[in-house]
């Protein structure tokens, strides 16, 4: 499985974007970048997925790079509520039923 | 409402004594997994489903057995549990290449 690496810890300013980068440099052609984010020890949530296109819903927006080997999350607006650990995920074989979780990045919006 | 429901939310048990934490899905998902998070090792997987008889293991199966006997169920067997088993566990399913998986709200397990 592709391995992704992410920063530790990022802070950001209530009511800006938050930029979380994510390093996937050993994806392979068929797997997916899923994004998850854990608040406290809550269960972890969907964010986002894409393959190699950007992609963007109602919580945020995901963009690859061309050559597949990073991808950033886009948190609009960040909220207090988005203070959370956020998991850049590579899924295994093109198959999205085994997700290998890292240590993720633990955002934190400042009022 | 979509859901993972998990029961219980909190046990505490002894050691040996066989337990089951329930595990159901109310979205007809193909793909069911479970999870245990300990702290400093973040997330890691212990079982996963592709469907209704078909299981396989994942990066920590060892003490733990699972069963899919119908598509929405799939609990989380503790045989003879021991205190290296204490941790937050959660499930999860999803649908095919679809949206990622929907987690439940977890269980948090103390083995004494």
């Amino acid at each position: 499985d592709a391995k992704t690496t992410q920063p530790t810890s990022m802070d950001c300013a209530e009511g800006r974007a938050a930029n979380l980068p994510c390093n996937h440099s050993t994806i392979s052609g068929n797997e997916y970048v899923y994004w998850y984010r854990q608040i406290h020890s809550q269960g972890p949530q969907y964010i986002i997925h894409g393959l190699k296109n950007n992609e963007t819903n109602e919580m945020a927006s995901l963009i690859i790079t061309e050559d597949r080997k990073s991808s950033t999350l886009i948190l609009p607006h960040a909220t207090l509520r988005d203070t959370a650990v956020y998991y850049c995920i590579v899924g295994s074989g093109g198959s999205n039923y085994k997700l290998t979780f890292g240590k993720g990045t633990l955002l934190t919006v400042n009022p | 409402e979509a859901q993972v429901t998990q029961n219980p939310r909190y046990l505490i048990t002894v050691t040996g004594k066989k337990l089951t934490v329930t595990c159901s899905q109310n979205m007809n998902h193909e793909y069911m997994s479970w999870y245990r998070q300990d702290p400093g090792l973040g997330l890691r997987q212990i079982y996963y489903s592709m469907n209704v008889e078909v299981t396989d293991k994942g990066d920590v199966p060892e003490g733990y057995k699972v069963s899919r006997k119908e598509k929405r169920n799939f609990p989380l067997i503790l045989e003879s549990p021991s205190p290296n088993q204490t941790s937050l566990y959660f499930c999860a399913s999803s649908q095919r290449q679809a949206q990622g998986y929907t987690f439940g709200s977890g269980t948090r397990l103390t083995v004494v």
